[in-house]
């Protein structure tokens, strides 16, 4: 049974620029979550997901978008990069906006120069 | 204003010593996750607490609804041991969690 995959697991990006991430929640989850880490952090929440609508929103500007598919898979996308934007993104997966059985992919590690 | 703070941030200890990181929360909450995460990113839950105590192995997690306070320990520590745990709660209102910082745990041979 895979739990939560997401890809890539590594990405560089130039400033300006920009990116998207992708989540495949663990099987029988229909809610995503995800988080930015800076190094030496905790996660900081930046959006949830379910029924392909955004549920909450931590405080991220607007170039931070997402979007979930009817397969549940979910997609983050961040425009013009700053540098600071470089961190580890997880994705984390639960059965409902409850977060019954919350469960954390490993991460895709986004450097932006 | 954190609404978890864990202590210690960093924490040295010999193989075989016993191993003690806190938790404590401000918010109300449902329920309290004890995380692993190793160098490279991945997170693993250890635990999820609503109530008492939980042990797996060597790892044993208790919680204090009534004090908001948690605490993770690890007997006989080993060197694979060595990571980041983190404290997270989850609320009663709203769906995101609130993570404490980490600390970063190392285990000397």
């Amino acid at each position: 049974d895979a739990g939560v995959t997401q890809s890539p697991t590594h990405l560089i990006k130039t400033r300006g620029q920009q990116v998207t991430l992708r989540c495949s929640p663990k099987s029988g989850h229909d809610t995503v979550s995800w988080y930015q880490q800076a190094l030496g952090q905790g996660p900081q929440f930046i959006f949830q997901y379910y029924e392909e609508e955004e549920r909450q929103r931590g405080n991220f500007p607007d170039r931070f978008s997402g979007h979930q598919f009817p397969n549940y898979s979910s997609e983050l996308n961040v425009n013009a990069l700053l540098l600071g934007d470089s961190a580890l993104y997880l994705c984390a997966s639960s059965v409902g906006p409850s977060n019954y059985g919350y469960t954390f992919g490993s991460g895709t590690r986004l450097t932006v120069v | 204003k954190n609404e978890v703070e864990q202590s210690p941030q960093n924490l040295t200890a010999q193989e075989g010593e016993f191993i003690t990181i806190n938790c404590s929360y401000s918010v109300g909450i449902s329920a309290l996750h004890w995380l692993q995460q190793h160098p490279g990113g991945g997170i693993v839950s250890l635990f999820m607490l609503s109530s008492g105590k939980k042990k797996h192995g060597r790892l044993i997690a208790t919680i204090n609804i009534q004090e908001k306070h948690s605490s993770l320990h690890i007997t006989a520590s080993h060197p694979r041991d060595s990571a980041v745990y983190i404290c997270a709660v989850q609320p009663n209102t709203g769906n995101q969690f609130y993570f404490g910082t980490g600390t970063s745990l190392t285990v000397i041979p």
